[in-house]
C-alpha cells in the first residue's frame, strides 16, 4: 500500500530535549515536505526537499532541522524544543518536482512540549 | 501576512445542495492551486487542482473555478453529501524553475458540515 509513515504519532516531552520525528514514503517520490498545523493558521511549511541532499526552507523553519540522505526518508529534528513548537506535524511527499503535483500526507504527529 | 486566505472558518450546507468554498490569494506569481480535504485524525488528501492558465477544472461532483483578475478561486461541491463533512484547505504554489516548484502555501481551512 502506498503511504507516508510518520513516527511517533504522539509525543509529550520537555523543553530542550532533542527529538526526531521520522517520515518515510514507499512511493519513490522525489519531493518531500514537513508542515505544522496550528488553529487559525492552517498548514505552514517548515522545510521541503526536492531530492536527496537537496533541502530548502519553507515559511517557518526556525528551530527545526531536516536531512535527506535517502530518497524515502525525511526526518524532522528539533534540537532544542520549546513550548511554541507544540503543534500537529505532517509529512508529505509527491511524485515529481513538476509544479502543481499533489502531495500525499502522513497521518500526523502531535507534539506537546512542556 | 497570509498569502492564501479562506475567510469562512466554517460552513453548513444541507445534503443535496451546493457547497461553495472560497479562497483568495495575494501573490499573482502563484501558478497552481490545489484543494485538499482533511478528516479528523488523518492527513490531508488531495481533491482537485487547477493551473493558472485555466479558469475551470471539473472532477465528478467537484469543480474549481479560478478568477485570476480577482485573485480568487472557489470549490463547488454538487450535490453535497454527509461524507463531504471535513476541513478543506486551499493551497497555492509557484513555479520556480521549469521542472520544479517553490514552497507551497496553504490557507487556514474551512470546516464544512453537510447536514443530512
Amino acid at each position: 500500500e502506498a503511504q507516508v509513515t510518520q513516527n511517533p504519532r504522539y509525543l509529550i516531552t520537555v523543553t530542550g530535549k532533542k527529538l526526531t520525528v521520522t517520515c518515510s514514503q514507499n512511493m519513490n517520490h522525489e519531493y518531500m515536505s514537513w508542515y505544522r498545523q496550528d488553529p487559525g493558521l492552517g498548514l505552514r511549511q517548515i522545510y521541503y526537499s526536492m531530492n536527496v541532499e537537496v533541502t530548502d526552507k519553507g515559511d517557518v523553519p526556525e528551530g527545526y532541522k531536516v536531512s535527506r540522505k535517502e530518497k524515502r526518508n525525511f526526518p524532522l529534528i528539533l534540537e532544542s524544543p520549546s513550548p511554541n513548537q507544540t503543534s500537529l506535524y505532517f509529512c508529505a511527499s509527491s511524485l515529481g518536482r513538476a509544479p502543481g503535483q499533489p502531495q500525499h500526507f502522513g497521518d500526523g504527529t502531535r507534539l506537546s512540549i512542556l | 501576512d497570509q498569502q492564501v486566505k479562506q475567510n469562512s472558518p466554517s460552513l453548513s450546507v444541507q445534503e443535496g445542495r451546493i457547497s461553495i468554498l472560497n479562497c483568495d490569494y495575494t501573490n499573482s506569481m502563484f501558478d497552481y492551486f490545489l484543494w485538499y480535504k482533511k478528516y479528523p485524525a488523518e492527513g490531508p488528501t488531495f481533491l482537485i487542482s487547477i493551473s493558472s492558465i485555466k479558469d475551470k477544472n471539473e472532477d465528478g461532483r467537484f469543480t474549481v473555478f479560478l478568477n485570476k483578475s480577482a485573485k480568487h478561486l472557489s470549490l463547488h461541491i454538487v450535490p453535497s453529501q454527509p461524507g463531504d463533512s471535513a476541513v478543506y484547505f486551499c493551497a497555492a504554489s509557484r513555479e520556480r524553475m521549469k521542472t520544479s516548484y517553490d514552497k507551497v502555501i496553504f490557507g487556514p481551512g474551512t470546516s464544512l458540515s453537510v447536514i443530512p
